[in-house]
Order: C-alpha cells, then structure tokens, then sequence
C-alpha cells in the first residue's frame, strides 16, 4: 500500500491553457474524491466517484472542470481555458465504501496559473 | 446545509504545554462523522479520528484526546505536553452520512509549537 498518489505535484500554466492532473488510489479503494484548497481554506469537494461512475458534483466544478475514472482506478481531473481563478491545491482522496468513512489524501497538485 | 466552524485563525504554543483546538459544527441529520485531520508543510493530509454521531464517548490515543458533545455540537481536540513535531495546520471535517461522504471541512487552525 503506497498510499494515494498524485502527478504532477506542482504545474504552473498560463491562462487560457488546458491543463490535466492524475490520482491514483489506494488500490482497494472503490470511492475517489477530489477536492480544492485555496490558501488559508479548508478543502472544498469538487467530485468523486464509487469505481467509474461520478456520483456528484459540486458546484464549484464549472463546465471547465471535467473528470474521468476510466475501469474504476486512477483518475484524471482536466482544466480548460484555465483562469487565475483556478490557482489552487487540488487534492485527491480515496476510501474504501464499506469500512468506514475516512478518506486518505495525496499529497496535491498546486496549480499556478499566470 | 452542513458548516463547521474552526474559530481559532491561529495558536501558538510553548513546547510542553497543553492546546486545544475549537470544532463546531451544524448539520440537519441524526447519523454524521466528525473528522480531524492534520496537514503538516508538506501538504498532505493525515487523518487522525473519525467519530460517528451516535458515540460519545471521549477517546484518547496518545498525547492526543478528543471531546464530542453533541448538546454543544462541538468536537474539541486536545493535544497535551506539545512538541515542535506538532506544528501544522488542523482540520475539523464533518461527513453528512446522505451526503455521499463527502467531507465539509472547517477553515483550519495554524497552531505553531515553538521549542
């Protein structure tokens, strides 16, 4: 158990690009969140998922914000026309749907958008 | 709709003193999960404790304890005897158990351990 993983950790792109950032779970997990931090803040849900299906979006997530979980693994969270809005820690958790509630964060990837 | 509230911006500390840091929360349901959760510089988030609503009981693990009340709606962390390790920004989340169990988290408390 590696514990969940995310690429890249950090990115910095101009505004209007596309960009796209990857998790991988826990691997017996099933549930796979995302969330974003901005400074100072606590972590705001975005997503997630119980294996491929994405069961609920926040309002945060502006039809910008696209995510996939192809076969109920990783997961890729993609950005278009980022905006310096954007800027943030976007966090990836997953949890395992019938053992209890907690979920287990990577590490992040910061955006920077300039 | 669901809201916890982590009034404390910031703490400091002297190393070896005892920090407890403030959790209120709000929510309509009857069955819900409290959380704490740590997140050292590093950035990651490191779960600490999950508490469901219908156990009250105070737990203790370590220099760590935690006090639910629901009467209060509060969630209180103690840390005792601190350490400079202790340094990090806390986290109080609350999970809704219709809400798909998704985490609401508070806005965090800097709590800074100085040796």
């Amino acid at each position: 158990d590696t514990g969940v993983s995310q690429d890249p950790r950090h990115k910095i792109t101009k505004r209007g690009q596309n960009v796209t950032f990857r998790c991988d779970p826990i691997s017996e997990h099933n549930r796979l969140y995302w969330y974003r931090q901005t400074l100072g803040q606590g972590p705001e849900f975005l997503t997630y998922f119980q294996n491929e299906a994405q069961l609920e979006k926040s309002r945060l997530l502006s039809d910008r914000f696209s995510a996939e979980r192809p076969k109920g693994s990783f997961s890729t969270l993609e950005i278009q026309r980022t905006e310096q809005g954007d800027s943030a820690m976007y966090l990836c958790a997953s949890s395992y749907r019938d053992r209890g509630t907690e979920a287990f964060f990577g590490q992040g990837t910061r955006l920077t958008v300039v | 709709a669901q809201k916890v509230t982590q009034a404390q911006t910031e703490i400091s500390v002297v190393e070896k003193e005892d920090v407890t840091l403030d959790c209120v929360y709000e929510t309509r349901d009857t069955t819900y999960y409290l959380f704490w959760y740590k997140q050292p510089p590093s950035g990651e988030l490191v779960f600490l404790i999950r508490r469901n609503s219908f156990d009250e009981q105070n737990e203790i693990s370590g220099r760590y304890s935690w006090n639910f009340q629901k009467s209060t709606s509060s969630f209180n962390f103690t840390i005792t005897a601190s350490q400079v390790v202790d340094s990090a920004v806390y986290f109080c989340a609350l999970s809704e158990a219709a809400m798909g169990r998704q985490l609401t988290f508070g806005s965090g408390t800097q709590l800074t351990v100085l040796p």
